[in-house]
């Protein structure tokens, strides 16, 4: 039972534009939401987070938005860069729970 | 400052074989976590703990066994290597639970059990 889905394994966007990125989750207890992205033969880093709380989070060029209702969450990179061909996963986690659920993971490339 | 140190990067094993995976961090985490990655399941959580001398299952523990004796160091143990362990395998550590704060990987080893 995947609770965390990202349900396009990959996608490819032209320099400059904006890259979104979307996951869905199941289990209704989720409150804190993280973006990890990983490049070829690395561990993963982490990117940005989000709490249940908000409903957006901005870090530069990288912002997470969360509809609740909609279980939903997506990454937006704007503008996209070489630098962000990578693969990004989602995670989430329930309150007092020492376990992290993460998404199957999109490749993003950029195309120059 | 290292960070998450993996060893070693990769191996190859024959079925039945048996071995562990070293996992050391230098920042004083207290929250440690083991990751299998395969093609089209993500990540997912073999063990982890939340301090020296405590450790719990995750999602995918059977075939797999941990310690904690130190803060520094989470090894895993393959206890009879199988085909269906062939996967990258990721260290992770946090200061606090997992859900809390973010994870810090180490670069993973890839494991290949023929």
């Amino acid at each position: 039972d995947q609770q965390v889905k990202q349900n396009s394994p990959s996608l490819s966007v032209q320099e400059g534009r904006i890259s979104i990125l979307n996951c869905d989750y199941t289990n209704s207890m989720f409150d804190y939401f993280l973006w990890y992205k990983k490049y070829p033969a690395e561990g993963p880093t982490f990117l940005i987070s989000i709490s249940s709380i908000k409903d957006k989070n901005e870090d530069g060029r990288f912002t997470v938005f969360l509809n609740k209702s909609a279980k939903h969450l997506s990454l937006h990179i704007v503008p996209s860069q070489p630098g962000d061909s990578a693969v990004y996963f989602c995670a989430a986690s329930s309150p007092g729970n020492e376990k992290l659920t993460f998404g199957t993971g999109t490749r993003l490339t950029i195309i120059p | 400052n290292a960070g998450v140190t993996q060893t070693p990067k990769f191996q190859v094993l024959k079925t039945g074989q048996s071995m562990t995976l070293q996992c050391a961090q230098d920042m004083n985490h207290e929250y440690m976590s083991w990751y299998r990655q395969d093609p089209g399941m993500g990540l997912r959580l073999i063990h982890y703990s939340v301090g020296a001398g405590i450790t719990d299952q995750g999602e995918v523990p059977n075939g797999y066994n941990v310690s904690r004796s130190t803060t520094e160091d989470f090894p895993l143990r393959l206890l009879s290597a199988a085909p269906s362990q062939t996967s990258v395998y990721f260290c992770a550590s946090s200061w606090d639970w997992a859900g809390n704060s973010p994870l810090h990987f180490g670069n993973g080893t890839r494991l290949t059990v023929t």
